[in-house]
């Protein structure tokens, strides 16, 4: 059984990085079948998803464009996770963050636990 | 793709079914043949979990009461009767089109 367990703060002042890291068990994230995923969720915004890290021979990145200036995912094949950065962030970016694996066509099957991230100074 | 939900609010009586519309703004249907909508459930608290993939292919352990149609561009999630554990968000999501997208969301709640 696959699960994704989530880490980082809750709270981020405006200008200031966002960080959360999700710790894979039950799959490797240099999988050739699966790519990993960030999702946030927001009233204003519903759930959006932000970017993906997957490994198809080498590794690849997607993002979503209105935050791909901003943002990088990494993954840390030495302890079986992968990371979210989101720098000069807002208060638009207040929401909760959700790790996510796809591991086949056109569908998220895992989730993390989500981590509320606060921006406020 | 632009993915819209309706109801947005559904009080339902327990015992009773329940129907989510959700409707995108282009074909579902994929090149290779297959259409990748799919509903998640959100309680209260939790995390989104997949209930139904492939418009109609129901995860393990979703009880039998939970069922998906729908083809192209309209779909259907339907509860045949509501239990006090279906509470929370419905959201359909398509994963034909890149980026994937959610739907607003349906609220179910008991009467």
């Amino acid at each position: 059984q696959v699960q994704l367990q989530q880490s980082g703060p809750g709270l981020v002042k405006p200008s200031q990085t966002l960080s959360v890291t999700c710790a894979i068990s039950g799959d490797s994230v240099s999988s050739n079948s699966a790519a990993w995923n960030w999702v946030r969720q927001s009233p204003s915004r519903g759930l959006e998803w932000l970017g993906r890290t997957y490994y198809r021979s080498k590794w690849f990145n997607d993002y979503e464009v209105s935050v791909k200036s901003r943002i990088t995912i990494n993954p840390d094949t030495s302890k079986n996770q992968f990371s979210l950065q989101l720098n000069s962030v807002t208060p638009e970016d207040t929401a909760v963050y959700y790790c996510v694996r796809a591991a086949a066509a056109g569908t998220y099957d895992f989730w993390g636990q989500g981590t509320l991230v606060t921006v406020s100074s | 793709v632009v993915m819209t939900q309706s109801p947005l609010s559904l009080p339902v009586t327990l015992g009773q079914p329940a129907s989510i519309s959700c409707r995108s703004s282009q074909s579902l249907v994929s090149s290779d043949g297959n259409t990748y909508l799919n509903w998640f459930q959100q309680r209260p608290g939790q995390s989104p979990r997949r209930l139904i993939y492939k418009v109609s292919n129901r995860d393990s352990g979703v009880p039998d009461r939970f069922s998906g149609s729908g083809s192209g561009t309209d779909f259907t999630l339907k509860i045949s009767r509501v239990e006090a554990e279906d509470v929370g968000v419905y959201y359909c999501m398509q994963g034909t089109h890149w980026p994937w997208t959610f739907g607003q969301g349906t609220k179910v709640e008991i009467k």
